[in-house]
């Protein structure tokens, strides 16, 4: 069955620093969305990405999909403590068909 | 609305209880979703409804009954649940199936003693 694979597990940072997660597919990809999980809270969408080769930017959040639409990166720069989260990626092999969860990376962010 | 309700927030209950869960949207979509999520983990997906038909059932033990009596409400029914079943369950809704971001609620914590 399709598998997401995502890195690192767990990344802590001080405030300032940037952050990178990076997603990896066993199959093409159609479509990979990004969710951001505060703790004790539940998963909100961030964005979608459709495109081979994509980049989409939110303020200081960049989202890239790979040429081959198997992976994809999201990088914050100069992380604030608001970004403190469990960031997943999550894939679909077709358009319409489930999403796939990666296992997520748990960002902590010391001021 | 843009919002996706969940009651209750805690749920405990036995062995032998009969519960339900229930989620609501007023955002007009037309898939909704049952998710079970673990600690650290990521949401596992149990159910899927469009149209308010029951479209993907992701091998779930019978225990867990889904039921969508409209387009808004989505409950699911517990009934003999082990301790291994506890978790946090999150219902989320969608536009379509067609890769269209979700919504999610925020999510019944439910522990079985």
């Amino acid at each position: 069955g399709q598998q997401v694979m995502q890195i690192p597990q767990y990344q802590h940072v001080q405030e300032g620093e940037d952050f990178t997660t990076y997603c990896n597919s066993s199959t093409t990809l159609s479509n990979i969305q990004w969710y951001k999980q505060r703790p004790g809270g539940h998963p909100v969408f961030l964005i979608q990405l459709v495109k081979s080769g994509e980049v989409k930017k939110q303020k200081r959040l960049t989202f890239q999909f790979g040429e081959a639409k198997k992976n994809s990166s999201l990088h914050i720069t100069a992380t604030q403590t608001t970004d403190v989260g469990t960031y997943f990626c999550a894939g679909a092999r077709t358009s319409g068909s489930r999403l796939t969860f990666g296992e997520g990376t748990q960002l902590t962010v010391n001021p | 609305d843009t919002e996706v309700t969940q009651t209750p927030k805690h749920l405990v209950m036995g062995m032998t209880n009969k519960k339900s869960l229930k989620c609501e949207q007023h955002m007009g979509h037309r898939a909704m979703y049952w998710y079970k999520q673990k600690a650290k983990k990521p949401p596992e997906l149990m159910f899927v409804y469009s149209y308010e038909k029951l479209s993907i059932n992701e091998s779930v033990p019978s225990r867990f009954s889904p039921e969508c009596p409209n387009s808004s409400l989505l409950n699911l029914h517990l009934h003999a649940l082990q301790p291994e079943d506890s978790a946090l369950y999150l219902c989320a809704s969608s536009q379509g199936l067609a890769g269209n971001e979700q919504f999610f609620g925020p999510g019944t914590r439910l522990t079985v003693l």
